[in-house]
C-alpha cells in the first residue's frame, strides 16, 4: 500500500458524459501527478501540481481539467468523453515537486466509455 | 524531446535464473533520473530501482541491479534469482532534473517459469 488513495475504483460511463477522479497523496506530500495508461498511448503524463498550484503539463486534453485543493487533495475532471478515454488513470504524489523524490503511485481508476 | 525505448516486448525466464530487460533513452540533458517500475497484474506501479544520472555507481536494490551506460545512454534491469513473484510488466522511465514529466518506455512483459 503505497498511502495514495484513488476513488472510484472503476467508473463506466457513456461517450459526452463527464466524469470526476478523485486523489489523496500520502500524508506531508504536496505534491500529485496525474498518469493516463491507454493499451494504445501507453504510459502517459498528464498533469502535475505543487502545493495547490499547478506546475507541469504533459500530453493533457483540453477536456481535461484538474486542481488540487488546500487539503492536497486533487481532482481530475474529464468531459466531453470519447471511446478513446478508456484507459487507468493513475495519481501518484512525492513530498516536494522535485524530480529527486520519489513518486508513489495509488491504485488506479479504470474508466470505460461506452 | 526525450525518449524512452524499451525493445523487447516479452521476454521470460526460469525461476532462480537471471534476466536483463533493456533500456535505452535519448536526451540532450546532462542531469536526469532513470527509474524502472514494475507493474503486476494487481496494475499498481510500483518503484523497483532508481539511478540518479550523476552518479557513477550502478544502483542496486537486494536482487535487483542496474547496467547504467550513460555515453550509450543505455539502462538495464539485471533481476537475479528470479522468483514467480517477479511476473510483471516492466517500464523503464526517465526524467530530468529539473522537469516532471516523467516519461515512460512502452514496457516488457515479463513471465517467470516454475
Amino acid at each position: 500500500d503505497s498511502g495514495v488513495t484513488q476513488t472510484p475504483k472503476h467508473l463506466i460511463t457513456a461517450t459526452g458524459q463527464r466524469v470526476t477522479l478523485r486523489c489523496s497523496p500520502r500524508s506531508g506530500d504536496l505534491s500529485v501527478y496525474w498518469y493516463q495508461q491507454s493499451l494504445d498511448q501507453g504510459l502517459q503524463f498528464l498533469i502535475q501540481y505543487y502545493n495547490g498550484e499547478e506546475r507541469a503539463k504533459g500530453n493533457i486534453l483540453e477536456r481535461f481539467s484538474a486542481q488540487q485543493f488546500p487539503d492536497l487533495h486533487s481532482e481530475l475532471n474529464l468531459s466531453s468523453l470519447e471511446l478513446g478515454d478508456s484507459a487507468l488513470y493513475f495519481c501518484a504524489s512525492s513530498p516536494t515537486g522535485w524530480s529527486y523524490n520519489e513518486q508513489f503511485f495509488g491504485p488506479g481508476t479504470r474508466l470505460t466509455v461506452l | 524531446a526525450q525518449t524512452v525505448t524499451q525493445s523487447q516486448p516479452e521476454m521470460s525466464v526460469q525461476e532462480a535464473e537471471t534476466v536483463t530487460l533493456s533500456c535505452t533513452y535519448d536526451t540532450s540533458e546532462n542531469n536526469y533520473y532513470l527509474f524502472w517500475y514494475k507493474q503486476p497484474p494487481s496494475r499498481q506501479m510500483i518503484l523497483v530501482i532508481r539511478q540518479e544520472a550523476y552518479k557513477q555507481q550502478n544502483a542496486t536494490e537486494n536482487r535487483f541491479s542496474v547496467n547504467f551506460q550513460k555515453a550509450a545512454k543505455s539502462f538495464s534491469l539485471k533481476i537475479s534469482d528470479s522468483q514467480l513473484g517477479d511476473t510483471a510488466m516492466y517500464f523503464c522511465a526517465f526524467m530530468t532534473g529539473m522537469g516532471n514529466d516523467m516519461r515512460f518506455g512502452a514496457g516488457t512483459r515479463l513471465t517467470v517459469k516454475p
